[in-house]
């Protein structure tokens, strides 16, 4: 099974800084899907970004940027501008072109302060 | 577009128990999703239905967990007998398909089930 790995449990950041969160990964797949999911307390899990390996450009969504490196096997998500509504857990998951498993990682707590 | 629903939002039962959950995901799509999530975890998955098929239920304990979709649409996911280490949230999701650009799972609120 492929292995997701976030290595940072816990994360703060000032609001309007810039915070990066890690992501690897194991796979000895070529073609496969990442997504950064957003989990705020007692509330429901909403996709955040996604990017396809097969794309060399990073994906963005506003404030919020990738930087993926295939060879690397790394995966970080970049919020800029940090918000206090951006503190949740983040997890990172990894999907095969197949569609079967999506695969989580255990999650970064981010901390927006004041 | 509404969401995906499930119910209950919480349950608390004794170890021995039986519990069911209930999902109803988005209209249209085809596959569903059934998740566990321990705590201080990511979510696990549990089984994958493609319309009312299984997909994958390799890490579905069949000992004591069983889903079922009916009609490829609404789905239950039942526990007989609990443990204590089932304690978790589960959570349901959908997706339009499995492949390429539809393979976005959008998920519920979840059930957080709490067994003593």
């Amino acid at each position: 099974a492929q292995t997701v790995t976030q290595s940072q449990p816990e994360m703060s950041v000032q609001e309007a800084e810039t915070v990066t969160l890690s992501c690897t990964y194991d796979t000895s797949e070529s073609d496969y899907y990442l997504f950064w999911y957003k989990q705020p307390p007692s509330r429901q899990m909403i996709l955040v970004i996604r990017q396809e390996a097969y794309k060399q450009q990073n994906a963005t969504e506003n404030r919020f940027s990738v930087n993926f490196q295939k060879a690397a096997k790394s995966f970080s998500l970049k919020i800029s501008d940090s918000q206090l509504g951006d503190a949740a857990m983040y997890f990172c998951a990894y999907l095969e072109n197949s569609g079967y498993a999506l695969n989580f990682g255990k999650g970064t707590s981010l901390l927006v302060t004041p | 577009e509404a969401g995906v629903a499930q119910s209950p939002r919480y349950k608390i039962i004794e170890k021995r128990q039986s519990v069911a959950f209930w999902c109803n995901p988005i209209s249209g799509h085809a596959t569903l999703y059934w998740y566990q999530q321990i705590l201080g975890q990511g979510p696990k998955l549990l089984i994958q239905f493609q319309n009312n098929g299984v997909v994958d239920d390799s890490q579905l304990p069949k000992d004591r967990f069983s889903a079922e979709r009916l009609k490829g649409v609404d789905s239950t996911l039942k526990i007989q007998p609990a443990k204590l280490e089932d304690s978790a949230v589960y959570l349901c999701a959908s997706s339009l398909d499995v492949t390429g650009a539809y393979n976005e799972q959008f998920f519920g609120p979840g059930t957080r089930l709490t067994v003593l």
